[in-house]
């Protein structure tokens, strides 16, 4: 199995909403990704989890707030967004977040902001 | 720093006819490409990848690439494409940040493939 889900499949949300974005894998990846695509554009990295600690934070900004309850789950946690955080949220993870390991990615969230 | 060109940011093409996709990479170190591939209103799937080895890299859907060290290229070629493989295709370089490896993306190619 070499699926990653991700709930829901659409999101609108208003600026003063919280919502979070949920991403599963059971491939007994150790390391799990959030990347945002705005449209015509590729992904761009936000977080990187590895062994369910946070390795990397790409200065997003505080309004985005990941979490990894396990080593299956990743959670993004959105609060005051603007509508310029309207994109696809997409999922990724891979075996280690160190080496060569290639990313295997979800379907993704698209989220609109009101 | 890595980072990755697609030279082309549309690739309008016939059915049946062949394509190569165009990819160049900078980087001073030994590096890991990919080819990912986004159906409309998709995720990313990866068609192939080159970590070492074999210069000529076979990938799913009859897609293969030829990694280039002198030319620090990386294309992608189909012989005969179909009409499902209209997509946008990533061309992708892991690079280094504080001890971990992340994806640097090119801009991505738009393959439309005509009847």
């Amino acid at each position: 199995d070499t699926e990653v889900t991700q709930t829901p499949k659409h999101l609108v949300m208003g600026m003063t909403n919280k919502k979070s974005l949920k991403c599963e894998q059971h491939m007994g990846h150790r390391a799990m990704y959030w990347y945002k695509q705005k449209a015509k554009k590729p992904p761009e990295l936000m977080f990187v989890y590895s062994y369910e600690k946070l390795s990397i934070n790409e200065s997003v900004p505080s309004r985005f707030s990941p979490e990894c309850p396990n080593s299956s789950l990743l959670n993004l946690h959105l609060h005051a967004l603007q509508p310029e955080d309207s994109a696809l949220y997409l999922c990724a993870s891979s075996q280690q977040a160190s080496g060569s390991h290639e990313q295997y990615f979800g379907p993704g969230t698209r989220l609109t902001v009101t | 720093a890595q980072s990755v060109t697609q030279l082309d940011s549309q690739v309008p093409v016939f059915e049946e006819a062949p394509v190569e996709l165009r990819c160049n990479y900078s980087s001073s170190v030994s590096v890991y490409l990919f080819w990912y591939v986004q159906y409309p209103n998709q995720g990313l799937q990866l068609l192939l990848k080159y970590l070492s080895g074999s210069t000529l890299v076979k990938g799913i859907n009859g897609f293969e690439a030829e990694f280039n060290k002198s030319q620090t290229s990386f294309h992608l070629r189909k012989p005969s494409v179909h009409i499902s493989d209209t997509a946008e295709y990533f061309c992708a370089v892991s690079g280094r940040s504080g001890g971990y490896n992340k994806l640097i993306f090119g801009a991505g190619t738009r393959l439309a493939v005509h009847p």
